[in-house]
């Protein structure tokens, strides 16, 4: 079973500072990592996808991919009330289907 | 760029009808999408992958005579929700991908969803 680990969460964190979420997945062949956020009744956008080790930032948003510990994470700076949301890590396994975890709920306390 | 809308985004109907949802992709053209069903509070469920041109492949567990999905074009697919009962009340969210060249062409970009609650 290919699986895809989140914190569910709550995190709460204040604003302004940064927030840390992080992701696990089971299968060391995967070469596909994406971030989606997804706000309360709306369906997810994306962040940022991710191939290679280490880091890539756009604009506030780090996300960091470490193959050999089989994580990534999202690195949100200057947290604002706005990014409030649930963000969902999703994972490619091989050529196969994208597959989602449960997500982590942020919370950015003004 | 990399649109997706989806219509109906709310549709309320009577136990035993048949839904009929739109997904689009309005700046690319997909070659694949795919259709979510999401449940309050959880994770999103891919339900069916379907390819233009070609019959969907659907996740273990779902029923392809209850979900119809038709992939006609490069920028249209429909899921149709046959004989609907309370329990498909769910967020029905299409995806699409495809587009350009190489790793992107895994990125997928979501649609806004459709709520379909059936009394």
């Amino acid at each position: 079973q290919k699986e895809v680990e989140q914190n569910s969460g709550p995190l709460s964190v204040p604003e302004g500072a940064i927030a840390s979420l992080n992701c696990t997945y089971s299968d060391r062949g995967s070469q596909s990592f994406f971030w989606y956020r997804q706000y309360s009744g709306k369906s997810p956008e994306l962040i940022m996808f991710i191939y290679s080790n280490g880091d890539k930032e756009d604009g506030r948003f780090t996300a960091q991919l470490n193959k050999a510990s089989q994580y990534v994470s999202l690195l949100i700076r200057d947290s604002q009330p706005s990014d409030s949301a649930t963000y969902l890590c999703a994972v490619i396994f091989g050529n196969e289907k994208l597959t989602f975890g449960t997500g982590t709920r942020l919370t950015i306390i003004p | 760029g990399a649109v997706v809308s989806q219509h109906p985004s709310w549709v309320i109907c009577k136990s035993g009808t048949s839904v009929k949802i739109e997904c689009r992709s309005l700046d690319f053209q997909a070659t694949t999408m795919f259709w979510y069903r999401q449940f309050p509070k959880q994770s999103l469920m891919l339900m069916a992958t379907s390819n233009e041109g070609s019959k969907a492949t659907y996740e273990q567990g779902v029923e392809k005579d209850k979900f119809l999905i038709n992939h006609a074009s490069l920028t249209l697919s429909t899921l149709t929700v046959t004989s609907a009962h309370p329990e498909d009340s769910s967020f029905y969210i299409c995806s699409a991908g495809g587009f350009g060249s190489g790793k992107y062409q895994e990125t997928q970009y979501f649609g806004p969803g459709t709520r379909l609650l059936v009394l």
